[in-house]
């Protein structure tokens, strides 16, 4: 099975930071990964998929980079209603699996 | 406006059965594979099964609940089933369905959930 690990764990930051947050596969999965966001108490949502597409509707502030094994989600400058965990989801066969999830904490 | 609505969590005890159903509307939901992804309390995101588009012929699970629950779709209703036989305590999760884009297995529209509590 494809392993995701996310890092880090948890991030504080402050309105207006940029924040990145890192996945790693355990195996090449070219560029067949996804971002999901999901704040407290609410179903995830879709921001990126193949890596770099932005979901319809997803903020720009919100781009996605990498290929093979490292892949970033970079958020250019935080709003309040970033924050939320994210997580990484590969797709590069149907077992899919989500790296453990990031969360982004107000400083 | 496309939304998936899951039904059927509640609290049952270990060795009991649970139904989850999860209604689509707004879209085509025929023409859509859909999945069922869990998230035990404080955890993270499960996947836990599939099922393709159309007549749903083809269907997959995770090990974790391999031979104890099973995914079937109605299309005439615009729904998606999950039967849950031999519940454990580790079941205990918030049950989402999400529809996957066309040709891939990553979701793209999420339901609000189901929360299953398995506990005697």
């Amino acid at each position: 099975d494809i392993q995701m690990t996310q890092s880090p764990s948890t991030l504080s930051a402050s309105v207006g930071d940029r924040v990145t947050i890192t996945c790693r596969a355990n195996q090449s999965i070219s560029t067949w990964l996804a971002w999901h966001q999901q704040q407290p108490g609410k179903a995830p949502k879709l921001l990126i998929y193949e890596a770099s597409s932005l979901e319809s509707g997803a903020p720009s502030r919100f781009s996605g980079s990498g290929s093979g094994t490292e892949f970033t989600l970079t958020i250019s400058s935080l709003q309040p209603d970033d924050f939320a965990t994210y997580y990484c989801q590969h797709y590069n066969s149907y077992l899919v699996t989500f790296g453990g999830g990031t969360k982004v904490e107000i400083k | 406006e496309v939304q998936l609505v899951e039904s059927g969590g509640g609290l049952v005890q270990p060795g009991g059965s649970l139904r989850l159903s999860c209604g689509a509307s707004g879209f085509g939901f025929s023409n859509f594979a859909v999945s069922w992804v869990r998230q035990a309390p404080g955890k993270g995101l499960e996947w836990i099964s599939y099922i393709n588009s159309g007549s749903g012929n083809i269907i997959y699970y995770a090990d974790s609940v391999k031979g104890r629950f099973t995914i079937s779709r109605d299309n005439a209703k615009k729904s998606l089933f999950l039967q849950m036989n031999s519940l454990r305590a580790e079941d205990t999760a918030v049950y989402y369905c999400a529809r996957l884009a066309p040709g891939y297995y990553y979701m793209v529209v999420w339901g609000k959930g189901t929360t299953v509590t398995v506990s005697s």
